[in-house]
């Protein structure tokens, strides 16, 4: 069975630009998940969704920060503009329908904002 | 508030000792709860989980945790380390509810010397 496919695994940007990482979870899986890891601290949740709908966005830094799960397979997270502290690695994770369910999670992308 | 503290930044131990990781949550009720391994520019291993029934949980790669309600732990063993054990070690908490979004710990580096 494939794992979760994240890309691109490292990308380097200047602030003020624009990024987008694209996540394709393990097939069947309903739920998928963005997380923020900033180095020295664990995963923060950034958005979920089940299926196509966000379940959870709140600490989604909406005016910057965009993600969409069309046709509820793989999603797509974009940051506009980019700023310094977005320097992080961005992972992906998927699971299946129940509460609770083990995530699965992808190599991540590794994002440098200069 | 929702919290999961992980009280060992960074841990070293000599090969074929025996090793604890510390994870102590706080939560409103009895969570989920799991230990992740984390290697360099890898994403997310499950090692083990807790949902109910035994509070001695076996995992994957020998490690075992023990969750213990009363102190609002689920520490991490294993009796003999190993130098591939080498990793960033993370604590979890999840919502028993569809919901699944996890709580991670500031993570732990397991240093490993021959």
């Amino acid at each position: 069975e494939a794992g979760v496919a994240q890309s691109p695994r490292y990308k380097i940007i200047e602030k003020r630009q624009s990024v987008a990482f694209w996540c394709n979870p393990i097939s069947g899986h309903a739920t998928l998940y963005w997380y923020q890891q900033i180095l020295g601290q664990g995963p923060k949740l950034l958005i979920q969704f089940q299926n196509n709908g966000v379940v959870d966005d709140s600490q989604l830094p909406k005016d910057r920060f965009s993600a969409e799960r069309l046709k509820g397979v793989d999603s797509t997270l974009k940051i506009q503009p980019a700023k310094l502290e977005d320097s992080a690695v961005y992972l992906c994770a998927s699971s299946g329908n129940r509460g609770g369910s083990e995530q699965y999670f992808g190599p991540g992308t590794r994002l440098t904002v200069t | 508030a929702q919290s999961v503290t992980q009280p060992d930044i960074h841990i070293t131990v000599s090969e074929g000792a025996s090793l604890e990781l510390r994870c102590n949550y706080s939560y409103g009720a009895t969570p989920y709860l799991f230990w992740y391994v984390q290697s360099p520019g890898q994403g997310l291993q499950l090692l083990l989980k807790y949902f109910s029934g035994d509070t001695l949980v076996q995992g994957i790669k020998g490690f075992e945790a023990e969750f213990k309600r009363s102190q609002s732990s689920f520490n991490l063993r294993k009796p003999s380390v190993h130098w591939s054990d080498a990793a960033e070690y993370f604590c979890a908490v999840g919502a028993r509810s569809n919901t699944g979004k996890l709580i991670f710990g500031q993570g732990t580096t397991l240093q490993v010397k021959p």
